[in-house]
């Protein structure tokens, strides 16, 4: 089955300095990259996806590159802000199997 | 419904009880998932539904964990005779689009089940 891959699994920031957080999956037949963002307590919410016809999206300061040879992608955020901080999940889909998810990555944003 | 919504939001129950966690789905999204996620791990898979139809229920821990989707809307998680590692927040998802082509998921706030 699908094994995906996420690092770093914490991430401190200054706020205004970029965030960069990258996942790896096995199964090249995977064709959907979103990416969920999860505030303590409260339900995972999709921030961003990507499908595999394309390299890159961009969404204000969050984007999303995808390396389908390599099978990684990365999540993008710029301009980091306080309320950035929040555990990040990337996941992974190859079209008619559900969502496997990474281990997430904890991101804290320094004011 | 405006969202998924889950309940009950907490639970508690005694080693050995059975229980039962109940999602409802956003209105016409014809996928649905349900998920496990332990403290500080990542969502990890159960069970999936298109529509009534029970798709893949491989990530099921153990013939004590049992979903159905009767209608095509509600579904119900049950646990029987519940064990201290089925502790951990249920998630349930629903999505508009069937299979193959996927689409984000929308989240319900999630059960959290503590086995005590």
């Amino acid at each position: 089955g699908e094994n995906v891959e996420q690092h770093p699994s914490t991430l401190s920031v200054q706020e205004g300095d970029s965030a960069v957080i990258k996942c790896t999956y096995s199964d090249s037949a995977s064709n959907y990259f979103p990416w969920y963002k999860q505030e303590l307590g409260k339900r995972p919410q999709l921030i961003i996806d990507i499908r595999s016809n394309v390299g890159e999206k961009k969404d204000q300061r969050i984007a999303v590159t995808l390396n389908k040879t390599a099978k990684h992608f990365s999540l993008h955020i710029t301009e980091t802000q306080p309320e950035d901080s929040a555990v990040y999940f990337c996941a992974v889909s190859g079209g008619n199997t559900p969502l496997v998810f990474g281990k997430g990555t904890r991101l804290s944003v320094i004011a | 419904g405006a969202g998924v919504s889950q309940s009950p939001r907490y639970k508690v129950a005694k080693r050995g009880q059975d229980v039962a966690l109940r999602c409802d789905p956003i209105s016409g999204h014809v996928s649905l998932f349900w998920y496990q996620q332990a403290l500080g791990q990542g969502p990890e898979f159960l069970t999936y539904f298109q529509n009534e139809a029970q798709l893949d229920k491989s990530g099921l821990p153990s013939d004590r964990f049992f979903a159905e989707r009767p209608e095509g809307s509600v579904s119900t998680l049950k646990i029987q005779r519940t064990q201290q590692e089925d502790s951990a927040v249920y998630l349930c998802a629903s999505s508009l689009a069937g299979s193959p082509r996927p689409a984000g998921y929308t989240f319900g706030s999630g059960t959290r089940l503590t086995v005590v």
